[in-house]
């Protein structure tokens, strides 16, 4: 099945800066790629998404990019802001014959953002 | 943030009892999943279900329990067998796209 690494484990920046976190995954066939934003004690939120037909997509400061043949992905977040403090996880899935898959998620990020 | 909600927020239970959380969701989704998220994990599936009165095991099924005879509902058992019940569990909902989306979870606390 399908395996998902997600590093790094924990990420301090400073309020301004770039943070970056990247997952591999082991199922080529994987067509999926979601990002999930969770602050303490709530429910993770999709906050970007991307499918294998494109290589990078970008919503305001948050940016995916996807190398198929390296069989990894990244999430890039600019201009850090204090809200930016979460778990970040992310998760990959394939299309099945007449459905889509279960999500395999990575064992997340903590991103603690300082002013 | 309406659409999947959860009850109760907090659970407590003795070990050696069954107990039962509650998912619903007005969204008309024909999919539901049930996770577990443990400290410093990632979600785990647990049972999921594509049809109503349909379901499968995921990854850690073992000592848990679940039904599907409504669209709008996927509640789950967590029985004595399961070894290490505390959690916090997430429902989550999905209709004919990869996209999930969660219920505000219930954190199970078991001594």
């Amino acid at each position: 099945g399908e395996n998902v690494e997600q590093h790094p484990s924990t990420l301090s920046v400073q309020e301004g800066d770039s943070a970056v976190i990247k997952c591999t995954y082991s199922d080529s066939a994987s067509n999926y790629f979601p990002w999930y934003k969770q602050e303490l004690g709530k429910r993770p939120q999709l906050i970007i998404d991307i499918r294998s037909n494109v290589g990078e997509k970008k919503d305001q400061r948050i940016a995916v990019t996807l190398n198929k043949t390296a069989k990894h992905f990244s999430l890039h977040i600019t201009e850090t802001q204090p809200e930016d403090s979460a778990v970040y996880f992310c998760a990959a899935s394939r299309r099945a014959t007449d459905s889509w898959g279960k999500l395999q998620f990575g064992a997340g990020t903590q991103v603690v953002v300082t002013p | 943030d309406g659409g999947i909600t959860q009850s109760p927020k907090y659970l407590f239970r003795k070990e050696g009892q069954n107990v039962t959380l509650s998912c619903e969701q007005n969204l008309n989704h024909d999919a539901m999943y049930w996770y577990r998220q443990d400290p410093g994990q990632g979600l785990r599936l647990i049972y999921y279900s594509q049809i109503v009165n349909d379901f499968q095991k995921g990854d850690i099924a073992e000592g848990y329990s679940v039904s599907r005879e409504k669209k709008e509902s996927f509640p789950l058992t967590v029985t004595s067998a399961q070894k290490n019940p505390t959690a916090f569990y997430l429902c989550a909902s999905s209709d004919d796209t990869p996209e999930q989306y969660f219920g505000p979870g219930t954190r199970l606390t078991v001594t």
